[in-house]
């Protein structure tokens, strides 16, 4: 079984600040792991992958995360926010490379405020 | 590429009153999802489908049925709507190497 959490449900940072969103997992077979974006009132897009090989994934728009199985954790960052990254961020896990892929896991999103 | 459109966009239902919410793909994926997003609760899955003719239970199926007759469609029904089913929903397909799921545009359904 899999399950996400992340911690709290809006983040707020200023234009030009480090974005940093929190998502750890939880997981009986090593995980695949995403983070999708959601723009309002549109759906949800994907902006980055874990799939077993490299442990820092580089996504779209400037986005990044890092893959740490001591920490079980899969946190997204961005060095400099603009104000397009205003969105709500969901990070999701599923079954990886030995099996359990057919469904994904959502943790309860974030909202990312950027501040001018 | 359109991907997945789902319609209608949004739609006000008088509770008791049934409705189809429409879903169909041109990525030939074959599993196929309906997930409900509702405030602080995130997404949560209704019905699924692995593969034209097969459907299943998500976490959240009551009072919701699906059909997948062919690959390309994946209706989701409510046969007698009631206000706790007011949602913004969206369908998604599986498909790439890694399993990653696509998401269509969303469904804002209002049952008062």
């Amino acid at each position: 079984a899999q399950s996400v959490t992340q911690l709290g449900s809006h983040v707020s940072v200023s234009e030009g600040a480090l974005v940093l969103l929190r998502c750890n997992y939880s997981s009986s077979v090593p995980p695949y792991l995403f983070w999708y974006v959601q723009y309002p009132n549109q759906g949800l897009q994907l902006l980055l992958k874990y799939t077993s090989a490299a442990t820092l994934v580089k996504g779209i728009n400037g986005f990044e995360a890092e893959f740490k199985k001591s920490e079980t954790s899969f946190h997204l960052t961005k060095p400099s926010a603009h104000m397009s990254d205003a969105a709500e961020y969901f990070c999701a896990v599923s079954g990886g490379p030995q099996g359990g892929s057919e469904k994904l896991v959502f943790g309860k999103g974030m909202k990312l405020t950027v501040n001018p | 590429t359109a991907g997945i459109t789902q319609a209608p966009t949004s739609q006000i239902l008088a509770a008791g009153r049934s409705m189809t919410l429409r879903c169909t793909q041109d990525m030939r994926h074959n599993a196929m999802y309906w997930y409900r997003q509702d405030l602080g609760l995130g997404l949560r899955l209704i019905h699924y489908s692995n593969t034209a003719g097969t459907t299943g239970k998500g976490e959240v199926p009551d009072g919701y049925s699906v059909s997948r007759a062919n690959t390309d469609d994946f209706p989701l029904t409510l046969a007698s709507a009631v206000p706790s089913q007011t949602s913004v929903y969206f369908c998604a397909s599986r498909g790439g190497y890694y399993n990653e799921q696509f998401f269509g545009p969303g469904t804002r359904l209002t049952v008062l």
